[in-house]
């Protein structure tokens, strides 16, 4: 099984729409993030959480909500779809002790 | 606040041939630094990072990075490309202060390897 697991993989959704893209850890990690991934424009932070009491604002947190379940679980929330948060979507987790990251496979997520 | 740039966008080298990548950071402190790769419909890898001590660090899959502070500059370099090196690679720059811990990335470099 894959350190760090997206799921799901790909997912069309409608605009207005709420969704959820779901993130779980096998590394032990108490910090994990959310990125987005749109072409030539790198990685941008969504959000981050350095624990499960812990919740911080990436760069671009409007329109995304999310949520810590348990020390390996962190969620993806989008409200109301709209087609301009069509993008790739990853998963990260790191431990304090060595900074990088482990990423997931990505979720790929088309709103119509 | 950090930034990363990298300003190439799309490179193009033969298989066997050098390859130097670029990088330059913008950070107030002494920066974390990092390179990753992202195969076609996978997750970033982590190729090599610098935290401090030796500027020139090496990775896996035979690349290597030099620290150059004067330049802030976080080359990216692999002295022969193998076809299977064809992916798109990340430079990024980390803050970790407090709860100011998280990475910031450029906006990739797609490398061609031609046969």
């Amino acid at each position: 099984d894959a350190d760090v697991t997206q799921t799901p993989r790909n997912r069309i959704t409608k605009t207005g729409k709420r969704i959820m893209l779901e993130c779980s850890q096998t590394k032990g990690h108490d910090r994990m993030y959310w990125y987005r991934q749109d072409p030539g424009l790198g990685l941008q932070l969504i959000y981050y959480s350095f624990d499960v009491k812990d919740i911080n604002k990436g760069e671009i947190s409007d329109g995304y909500s999310v949520s810590r379940q348990a020390q390996a679980k962190f969620s993806l929330s989008l409200e109301s779809a709209i087609p301009n948060q069509t993008a790739l979507y990853f998963c990260a987790t790191s431990s304090g002790a060595d900074y990088g990251y482990t990423f997931g496979s990505g979720t790929r997520l088309t709103v119509v | 606040a950090q930034s990363v740039t990298q300003p190439d966008i799309h490179i193009t080298v033969s298989e066997g041939a050098s390859l130097e990548l670029r990088c330059n950071y913008s950070y107030g402190a002494t920066p974390y630094l990092f390179w990753y790769v992202q195969s076609p419909g996978q997750g970033l890898q982590l190729l090599l990072k610098y935290f401090s001590g030796d500027t020139l660090v090496q990775g896996i899959k035979g690349f290597e990075a030099e620290f150059k502070r004067s330049q802030s500059s976080f080359n990216l370099r692999k002295p022969s490309v193998h076809w299977s090196d064809a992916a798109e690679y990340f430079c990024a720059v980390g803050a970790f202060t407090g709860t100011a811990s998280k990475l910031t990335f450029g906006t990739g470099t797609r490398l061609q390897v031609t046969l």
